[in-house]
């Protein structure tokens, strides 16, 4: 079965960091180019970073660029979010998301930014 | 940055009468364009690629058309699991951007 498993969400004060995970199966991992897409409370889908399967060419919403660092591992078939100083508006369920068609997503990871 | 604009924002139908939502580009995408199906709580899962072409297991009474700048999501015949809301994007340019959503409720 083809699934992401998105991990390591959590309430942080603004300022802080935190590093997402998504764990990937069912598929060639090594072969997919990924996505992470965040969702505000109620708000709709904000796409926010896209790195090929080989990390050769990496992408950013400006929203994000300079405080968010995508990443992979494919030997673990894994993708990483770092986030840094992270703000109240960067408070989404994360979800990441396989290809520029994002034909398979994780159920998401809640990231609250709160002091 | 390519803006999308759905519409309406919300359409209401009754069960079984046929629902049609609209996406516009704020240029040219060509066909690369997608639609989603996200239900309360869920994420989003694709309906539609290449502006028409249904992705796996999704039932034959979802259909899109459209290229260029106008797009449109057909549901022939609704169903009671089909009231939830659905987004367009586009993935011709970075970065890829969402149109708003259409929550598609019962009348």
């Amino acid at each position: 079965e083809v699934q992401l498993v998105e991990s390591g969400g959590g309430l942080v004060q603004p300022g802080e960091s935190l590093r997402l995970s998504c764990a990937a199966s069912g598929f060639t991992f090594s072969s997919s180019s990924m996505n992470w897409v965040r969702q505000a409370p109620g708000k709709g889908l904000e796409w926010i970073s896209y790195i090929t399967s080989s990390s050769s060419t990496i992408y950013y919403a400006d929203s994000v660029k300079g405080r968010f660092t995508i990443s992979r591992d494919n030997a673990k078939n894994s993708l990483y979010l770092q986030m840094n100083s992270l703000r109240a508006e960067d408070t989404a369920v994360y979800y990441c998301a396989r290809d520029q068609v994002l034909r398979v997503w994780g159920k998401g990871t809640t990231v609250t930014v709160s002091s | 940055e390519i803006v999308m604009t759905q519409s309406p924002a919300t359409l209401s139908v009754s069960p079984g009468e046929r629902a049609t939502l609209s996406c516009r580009a704020s240029q040219s995408v060509s066909s690369n364009l997608a639609w989603y199906q996200q239900k309360p709580g869920q994420a989003p899962r694709l309906l539609i690629y290449g502006a028409s072409t249904r992705a796996t297991g999704i039932p034959a009474r979802f259909s899109g058309s459209g290229s260029g700048t106008e797009f449109t999501l057909t549901i022939s015949s609704l169903q009671s699991e089909d009231f939830t809301v659905y987004y367009c994007q586009q993935y011709n340019n970075w970065p890829l951007t969402f149109g708003g959503g259409t929550k598609v409720e019962i009348k």
